[in-house]
């Protein structure tokens, strides 16, 4: 079945350090893949998306690219902030193609950031 | 949009006790989902719906637990007898196609 496999945390970064989250998956067919993040005391917010390959999905300056040949969607930020520190979670849905849009979740990663 | 609305936000109950979370998800929204999340298993699906009708309900663990969905704005998820191991945080998650989700705030189960 549809799997994702992030690295393990916890990252703690000083702040404008430069942020990689490995995300690597393994699904049948052309997943869309997806971060989301999770704020103390939140449910979990869409960070951004990207729905084939080579895509580049990008939002409040991270980044990520749905890297076919390596199956993998790492997540990247040039300077993190201390409002960053959240914990991500890589996914993935769509892998058995069809109508098929249950989520595959990572187990998450938490970022801490220090000023 | 007031997004996905899940209560109670907290759960306070005895073993044994009957448990009922409630969703109401994003007007419009065909698909909801309800997850698990622990610290030591992470964020698991529990069973997802669409268009209402139940489509995968292997990840619920045990015949305690039951989901339904009468219609289109609302769902619930009961335990029925509650027990310590059942602890957790509860979401609720609503989409229309592939986009990906919309969560709810969770609710936070303690069963003592």
């Amino acid at each position: 079945g549809d799997s994702v496999t992030q690295m393990e945390g916890p990252v703690t970064l000083s702040e404008e350090a430069f942020l990689t989250i490995n995300c690597t998956y393994t699904a049948t067919g052309y997943p869309s893949l997806f971060w989301y993040v999770q704020y103390p005391g939140e449910g979990l917010q869409l960070l951004l998306k990207a729905t084939k390959a080579d895509d580049k999905g990008s939002n409040k300056g991270f980044e990520a690219t749905y890297r076919k040949e390596t199956t993998s969607f790492h997540l990247e930020k040039g300077s993190v902030q201390v409002s960053d520190s959240a914990v991500y979670f890589c996914a993935l849905s769509g892998g058995g193609g069809g109508s098929n849009y249950k989520l595959t979740f990572g187990k998450g990663t938490l970022l801490t950031v220090n000023p | 949009d007031a997004g996905v609305i899940q209560s109670p936000r907290h759960e306070v109950t005895e073993m044994g006790q009957e448990v009922t979370l409630r969703c109401k998800p994003i007007s419009g929204h065909n698909s909801l989902f309800w997850y698990r999340q622990t610290m030591m298993r992470g964020l698991e699906l529990l069973i997802y719906f669409n268009n209402n009708v139940p489509i995968d309900d292997s990840g619920m663990p045990e015949d305690r637990f039951s989901a339904k969905m009468p219609n289109a704005s609302f769902s619930t998820l009961k335990i029925q007898p509650s027990e310590p191991r059942d602890s957790a945080v509860y979401f609720c998650a609503s989409s229309l196609g592939p986009g990906g989700y919309t969560f709810g705030s969770g609710t936070r189960l303690t069963v003592v």
